[in-house]
Parts: C-alpha cells; structure tokens; sequence
C-alpha cells in the first residue's frame, strides 16, 4: 500500500527554467509534509516542509505547495541549476502520533545546460 | 538540523557474515532511527532506536536479522546478520530535529553482498 506517490519517474530540465515536482498521498491523517533531496552515495537532505495548515512554503529558489482536498504537493525549483540535479523524495508523516514517515519512490532530476 | 557520521561508509561482505554499522550523532536525541534503501527503490523504515528501551521494528523486520543497540543518546548501532546477496543495499540513520520534529539522516552506509 503505497501512501505516498511520486508517479514521475524522471524529469529533465533545462538550466534556468522550472522545474516541478509532483507528490500524491492518500492517507487524509497525514498533516506534515517534507521534500529530500539525495545525491549518490549521500544520505538524503532536508529541503523543505510545509504543514498541513498552509498551502504555500517558500525558502529561496524552493516552493512547495499543498492541495488538501487533491491530496496533492508540489515542488517548484526555480530557476533550475545544474547543481540541482539529484533524486528527489517528498515524505508525509501524521505528528502527534506513533506513525511513522513514509517516503514517496523518488524522481530524478536532470537539470541541462 | 544535525551532524551524523555513519561507520563504516561502505562494505563488500560474504554471504554469510555479519556486519555491525555505527551511526554518531553531534548532540543527545530521544530517537534514532534506521532504514534500508535498496537499489532503486524508496527509504523503508526498519525500527526505531531509543535510549534504555528495545528498538522497534516494523513489520517485515525482525530483531534476530537486524538488532539494534542504544547504548546512549548520541549513539546507535544496526547489525545486518547473516547476510544475503538480497540485504545488499544502503542503510541510513536519522533523527528528529527542530520543528514537527523533522527527520535529519546520516551520509548512509552502502553494503554490498556477494
């Protein structure tokens, strides 16, 4: 039963431009949202959250916007950089009790020149 | 966030064998955690790891394949028992840090099984 979905695979990018990416979950008890970022043989980094109670979180070149009612969050990376390039996982989690996070599969971008 | 070292940063290990992976956190946490991520796949939880207390673990893991030490608050340890080409994968530890309690992992240790 997978909760959290990522259903792209890949994305490529060109340098500059938007980059988006998606996230669906069905479990309605989550109320935390994160996005990872992980590059090979790392461990993955905290990118960016957003609660349930906001639709919108901003940190720099990075947004991440919930939909409650489509059970939807989105990542928006502009502008892309090359540096970017890493698979990205989001990640849900119901706080204020015992459950655990649970990751979506991943995408992986490729931002271009 | 926080400073994790993990030991050792990677492996190549008989079938058969056990490995034991160190994991160092720079400052006291109630609760470590480790998972697995196998190759091309998402991060799955193993247990939960907290100080004076046997480790959790979720369903499809059980102790006598991966105990688990907490000797203190800045330390753990996850042995991969008898190990199968099938448990070659990266484990990583984490901890929760900072607001809604966010998780910070570790740099991984990835383990290959021959």
């Amino acid at each position: 039963d997978q909760q959290v979905k990522q259903n792209s695979p890949s994305l490529s990018v060109q340098e500059g431009r938007i980059s988006i990416l998606n996230c669906d979950y069905t479990n309605s008890m989550f109320d935390y949202f994160l996005w990872y970022k992980k590059y090979p043989a790392e461990g993955p980094t905290f990118l960016i959250s957003i609660s349930s109670i906001k639709d919108k979180n901003e940190d720099g070149r990075f947004t991440v916007f919930l939909n409650k009612s489509a059970k939807h969050l989105s990542l928006h990376i502009v502008p892309s950089q090359p540096g970017d390039s890493a698979v990205y996982f989001c990640a849900a989690i119901s706080t204020g009790t015992a459950s655990k996070l649970t990751f979506g599969t991943g995408t992986r971008l490729q931002v271009t020149l | 966030s926080a400073v994790i070292s993990q030991k050792p940063s990677r492996d190549i290990c008989q079938r058969g064998t056990s490995l034991t992976i160190q994991c160092q956190v720079d400052s006291q946490v109630t609760m470590m955690f480790w998972y697995r991520q196998q190759p091309g796949q998402s991060l799955t939880l193993i247990a939960t790891a907290n100080q004076g207390s046997e480790a959790t673990y979720e369903s499809g893991f059980v102790i006598d394949k991966f105990p688990i030490s907490r000797p203190n608050l800045t330390f753990s340890t996850l042995t991969v028992s008898n190990m199968s080409p099938e448990d070659s994968s990266i484990y990583l530890c984490s901890v929760e840090r900072g607001f809604q309690e966010t998780q910070y992992f570790g740099p991984g240790t990835r383990l290959l099984v021959l």
